[in-house]
């Protein structure tokens, strides 16, 4: 597997539901960032969470990260119809200078 | 507006005709990196900087150069493009610690 899997591939849920998505990594970390990618734009940054923080909070988003086993989620509440989008988690590795590995994402899908 | 800019957004091209794509940002960012985009592969690093005249390779860095010969200007250059190098192409830049600003993607074209 490759540093930050992304799970599920693809998510469809409906409106008002809330959405969980977890990202899995192998080597050691100094953060673990998670993006969202509207069809054919660039990334925007969501939120970043630091290697010895265990949960963080921004708006309708919660992020855990649970360094042992090497893994994080993503949980979306009350989903809206604009959250559709495809979201990406990259981990910050040290190698020479801080590199960001992504995942391949998961697509979700919030049905009206 | 804190923003990374790139140009052209949308390009059609032929191969082995040299190309140049621009990349700028307003955010003083020390770390710059060029991305490309494809079905199921997710997001490649092409080459990266963390100063001015200061790059290096990322994972798929064959077919392309950059250069870095000011801080806010980071521009992709394919010197012969192939079809193989049809793709969605980000430009991002960061402090060296920190979230990732991204542009808003060059289509590319090879036929």
């Amino acid at each position: 597997s490759q540093q930050g899997e992304e799970d599920p591939q693809a998510l469809s849920i409906q409106e008002g539901e809330n959405a969980t998505m977890n990202c899995s990594y192998k080597t050691s970390i100094n953060n673990l960032q998670w993006y969202r990618q509207n069809s054919g734009r660039g990334l925007v940054h969501l939120i970043l969470i630091r290697s010895n923080e265990r949960e963080k909070h921004s708006g309708r988003l919660r992020v855990t990260l649970d360094t042992s086993k090497k893994s994080s989620s993503l949980l979306i509440t009350a989903s809206r119809a604009a959250d559709t989008a495809s979201y990406f988690c990259a981990t910050a590795i040290i190698q020479g200078a801080q590199k960001l590995v992504f995942g391949q994402g998961t697509r979700l899908t919030i049905n009206p | 507006e804190a923003q990374v800019t790139q140009n052209p957004r949308y390009l059609i091209t032929v191969t082995g005709k040299k190309l140049t794509v621009t990349c700028s940002q307003n955010m003083n960012h020390e770390y710059m990196s060029w991305y490309r985009q494809d079905p199921g592969l997710g997001l490649r690093q092409i080459y990266y900087s963390m100063n001015v005249e200061v790059t290096d390779k990322g994972d798929v860095p064959e077919g392309y150069k950059v250069s870095r010969k000011e801080k806010r200007n980071f521009p992709l250059i394919l010197e012969s493009p192939s079809p193989n190098q049809t793709s969605l192409y980000f430009c991002a830049s960061r402090p060296l610690s920190g979230e990732q600003f991204f542009g808003p993607g060059t289509r590319l074209t090879v036929l």
